[in-house]
């Protein structure tokens, strides 16, 4: 059973659908954890970050973290064209060694 | 605040070729480094990492060997190129002691010919 799995997708939705974006993952010492927007060509991107269970929210954007479930999301209001990238789930307990879902495909279409 | 550069930004070698690749970050210091390769639909995979100068750890038995002869330069090589070397490289780093997120450069797109 690999560490994190996140839905391969790919994920199509007209412009100002709201999106969710999920990863679950095994190891419950996970405390940290992390979203990517990766657009094409280019090096993952930071996107938000969550310490333990909770909400946060940036924007358009709101992270989730349900440790009972071992189970995170990431949702995207009123999404736009721009959004259209792929989306890394990461994790970690150490802070030196990172886990990372293999990316969400998400399509925004005008 | 902090910065990382990597280049070069694509690179197309023969097989059988040496490969460097650089990566270095500004604006910290002692940074854990990390050097990744991204194939489609896999994910991540973590080749090296390293917690100081000089001081690496590998992850994957590979064609590949890295080092740190600075704080903060951390060089990906390999003496012949195969093939499947092909792929998209990421460096990247992260605060030493503290459990946080880790930062990307902008990546090296690898085609071996």
């Amino acid at each position: 059973q690999k560490e994190v799995e996140q839905d391969p997708g790919p994920l199509s939705v007209p412009e100002g659908a709201i999106v969710s974006l999920n990863c679950t993952y095994s190891n419950s010492a996970f405390q940290y954890f992390m979203w990517y927007r990766q657009y094409s060509r280019k090096g993952p991107e930071l996107l938000m970050y969550t310490y333990s269970s909770g909400n946060k929210e940036d924007g358009r954007f709101t992270a989730q973290v349900d440790k009972s479930s071992k189970y995170i999301s990431l949702f995207i209001r009123d999404s736009q064209p721009s959004d259209s990238a792929t989306y890394l789930c990461a994790m970690t307990w150490t802070g030196n060694q990172f886990y990372f879902g293999t990316g969400t495909s998400l399509t925004v279409i005008p | 605040s902090q910065t990382i550069h990597q280049w070069p930004a694509t690179l197309v070698q023969p097989v059988g070729s040496p490969l460097s690749l650089e990566c270095t970050v500004e604006g910290t210091s002692n940074p854990n480094l990390y050097w990744y390769r991204q194939a489609a639909g896999r994910g991540l995979q973590l080749l090296f990492y390293s917690v100081g100068i000089g001081q690496i750890s590998s992850e994957v038995p590979q064609n590949l060997s890295a080092s740190r002869p600075q704080d903060r330069q951390f060089i990906l090589s390999s003496k012949k190129l195969l093939l499947s070397d092909s792929g998209f490289y990421l460096c990247a780093w992260s605060v030493k002691g503290k459990i946080t997120e880790a930062f990307f450069g902008q990546g090296t797109r690898l085609t071996v010919v």
